[in-house]
């Protein structure tokens, strides 16, 4: 069974840069497409963006193009997604998402258990 | 970007009762890439239902997807306790993946 396990909770000032880690467990980490999908306090779903973890392509939402670095470590299995020049307004949960069947054209079949990045002066 | 507008905003019904959620795509989702996500408060968003009518691992056959185009439902045919919970849609047909805004499904 699959996991993706995040790193924990941040509190950032305005300004300043957040980067939070996805670690998969079991094996096929390079088989699958992981995004990342943010939160808003007692807001829905915004979809940040996706990295392939073979060749590290990535693709972001136009609202954070410029804003947001996707990386990924596959020795250590993990994903990485930066944020920098961070607003109040960035303050959300940060969930990492693995697709159903490695596809681009798939939903999102596992979820990390997300993390809190709080952005406050 | 294809926008997608969820109705109810809150929809409140008991235990047994059948539930039924409608998501409304701003263009066609090309191959039904449409799917569901059921999430509880505290928790991870959950996959549902994907290509628009496809059960999930682990999802009871009470729940079921139907639609394509432009109109989606999700209905749940006997509610049980643990079904309370808000739902997404969302359109995986095109790289700009996005949601609906959400149905909060409440014990009446």
């Amino acid at each position: 069974q699959v996991q993706l396990v995040q790193s924990g909770a941040e509190v950032k000032k305005p300004g300043e840069s957040v980067k939070v880690s996805c670690k998969a467990s079991g094996n096929s980490f390079t088989s699958y497409y992981v995004h990342w999908v943010r939160q808003a306090p007692g807001q829905g779903l915004e979809w940040v963006g996706i990295i392939n973890p073979t060749g590290g392509t990535t693709s972001y939402a136009q609202k954070f193009q410029g804003r947001v670095t996707m990386t990924r470590d596959t020795s250590a299995r993990t994903v990485y997604m930066e944020l920098y020049s961070l607003r109040s307004d960035d303050t959300a949960v940060y969930y990492c998402a693995r697709d159903l069947g490695g596809s681009q054209l798939d939903p999102f079949a596992v979820w990390g258990q997300g993390t809190l990045v709080i952005v406050s002066s | 970007e294809i926008v997608l507008t969820q109705s109810p905003g809150t929809l409140s019904l008991s235990p047994g009762e059948r539930a039924t959620l409608s998501c409304r795509a701003s263009q066609s989702v090309s191959s039904n890439y449409l799917a569901w996500y059921q999430q509880k408060p505290g928790q991870a968003p959950r996959l549902v239902i994907y290509g628009a009518s496809s059960r999930a691992t682990g999802i009871p056959d009470r729940f079921s997807g139907s639609g394509s185009g432009t109109d989606f439902t999700l209905t749940i045919s006997r509610l049980e306790p643990e079904d309370f919970a808000v739902y997404y849609c969302q359109q995986y047909g095109t790289s700009l993946y996005t949601f609906g805004q959400g149905t909060k499904l409440e014990i009446k």
